[in-house]
């Protein structure tokens, strides 16, 4: 059965420590892995996609990696205004553009 | 680019009425749109899948009488809540897939009293 297990559930930061966020997962055949921000009552904002092991992508203070097994999301000199919950999700070979969510990281930095 | 929106950002109904949700794609065409259901501190549930044209896809414990969902054309996908009773308040958000990636709507707060 295809999982989605993010890593940890909540997190607090002081302003400028960086930090990592783990995202763990098992599908068959991954197409993708995605990585969103979602704030309080509002939709999920993308940020990335991941395709293969090995690739890297950047956007200001965030850095996602992915490998076989599971993505990072490097956060650098963290600012308040990241405070958001993560959401990691995964496209499996079969699934006809279905992704699986996990159940974020809520991560909170305190000026 | 990949603008989606919905509406009614929010919506109150009294129980046994039926609600309506729009979910737009503004500045692309979608073939396919996801509905997902999301409860409080809990991440995003997929509820059916939209394909323009066809008739949806609903995931197992989803019950397609009671949750109406039409994509009558390449930038809209309507989810009709019919019969509403307490139980069906929560927070509803829509996706349109782009190239792959689904872009989420700012998401439908549901109180049915």
């Amino acid at each position: 059965e295809d999982q989605v297990t993010q890593s940890p559930e909540a997190l607090r930061l002081q302003e400028g420590e960086s930090s990592s966020l783990n995202c763990s997962y098992t599908v068959s055949g991954l197409r993708g892995l995605f990585w969103y921000r979602q704030d309080p009552g509002k939709g999920p904002e993308f940020l990335f996609t991941l395709y293969s092991a090995g690739e890297e992508k950047e956007k200001e203070r965030l850095k996602a990696t992915l490998t076989k097994k599971e993505s990072f999301l490097h956060i650098t000199a963290p600012k308040p205004e990241d405070s958001a919950t993560y959401l990691c999700a995964v496209q499996a070979g079969s699934s006809a553009s279905k992704i699986i969510f996990g159940s974020g990281t809520r991560l909170s930095i305190r000026p | 680019g990949a603008v989606v929106s919905q509406h009614p950002s929010w919506v109150i109904c009294k129980s046994g009425t039926s609600v309506k949700i729009e979910c737009r794609s503004l500045d692309f065409q979608a073939t396919t749109m996801f509905w997902y259901r999301q409860f409080p501190k809990q991440s995003l549930m997929l509820m059916a899948t939209s394909n323009e044209g066809s008739k949806a896809t609903y995931e197992q414990g989803v019950e397609k009488d009671k949750f109406l969902i039409n994509h009558a054309s390449l930038t809209l996908s309507t989810l009709t809540v019919t019969s509403a009773h307490p139980e069906d308040s929560s927070f509803y958000i829509c996706s349109a897939l782009r190239s792959d990636t689904q872009y989420f709507g700012p998401g439908t707060r549901l109180t049915v009293l």
